[in-house]
């Protein structure tokens, strides 16, 4: 079985601050992780993804995050926070025999402020 | 390349009815998965379909149900529709079949059960 934790359910920033989403995911098997942002009434858009390859990953729009098995985490970060990344970020965990099938943490919301 | 794309958007259904949506992956992708979105239990899985076959299926009731047809496109059907049905239903497709595929989502279909 996989599960993905997400700690922080809200996350406030500076414009200009680090963004940190924190994830921490259970896996039976090497895990495969992903980072997606949903902005309202929209569907998911990857960020990035692990999978297994260097353990830290760049993604899209200044973000990147690094894999750390020791510690079952695969936080997201971001150098300086714009107010266009005011959003809800997912992180997801698939593997195994799970194909096509994403478990996902239950989300964090970013806010921006000026 | 068009992504994937749900219809309808928005749908309000009455309870005891039944409802059909449609989702048309990328082209070329063969492996199409549904989540339901909702407030309370954020993304669950539903189901994933590759080349006509379901794959995996989540923790539904049996009043979900789904298949793809040969050219990849998808439905799912949810019967006798409870209020508790209303959510956001997001469908995925995928490239490939391997677990490290990312997913591409469409913005999905807003059922709301009245």
């Amino acid at each position: 079985a996989q599960s993905v934790t997400q700690l922080g359910s809200h996350v406030s920033v500076s414009e200009g601050a680090l963004v940190l989403l924190r994830c921490n995911y259970s896996s039976s098997v090497p895990p495969y992780l992903f980072w997606y942002v949903q902005y309202p009434n929209q569907g998911l858009q990857l960020l990035l993804k692990y999978t297994s390859a260097a353990t830290l990953v760049k993604g899209i729009n200044g973000f990147e995050a690094e894999f750390k098995k020791s510690e079952t985490s695969f936080h997201l970060t971001k150098p300086s926070a714009h107010m266009s990344d005011a959003a809800e970020y997912f992180c997801a965990v698939s593997g195994g025999t799970s194909y096509g099938k994403l478990t996902f943490g239950q989300g964090t919301i970013l806010t921006v402020h000026p | 390349k068009a992504g994937v794309t749900q219809t309808p958007r928005y749908l309000i259904k009455t309870r005891g009815q039944q409802v059909t949506l449609s989702c048309s992956p990328i082209s070329g992708h063969r492996s199409v998965s549904w989540y339901q979105q909702t407030p309370g239990q954020g993304l669950q899985f539903l189901f994933e379909y590759f080349s006509e076959t379901q794959r995996n299926k989540g923790n539904f009731p049996g009043r979900f149900s789904g298949r793809q047809f040969s050219n990849s496109r998808s439905e799912m059907n949810v019967s006798t529709l409870e209020l508790g049905d209303s959510a956001l239903y997001l469908c995925a497709s995928r490239s490939a079949e391997l677990s490290n595929t990312e997913a591409f989502f469409g913005q999905g279909t807003r059922l709301t059960v009245v």
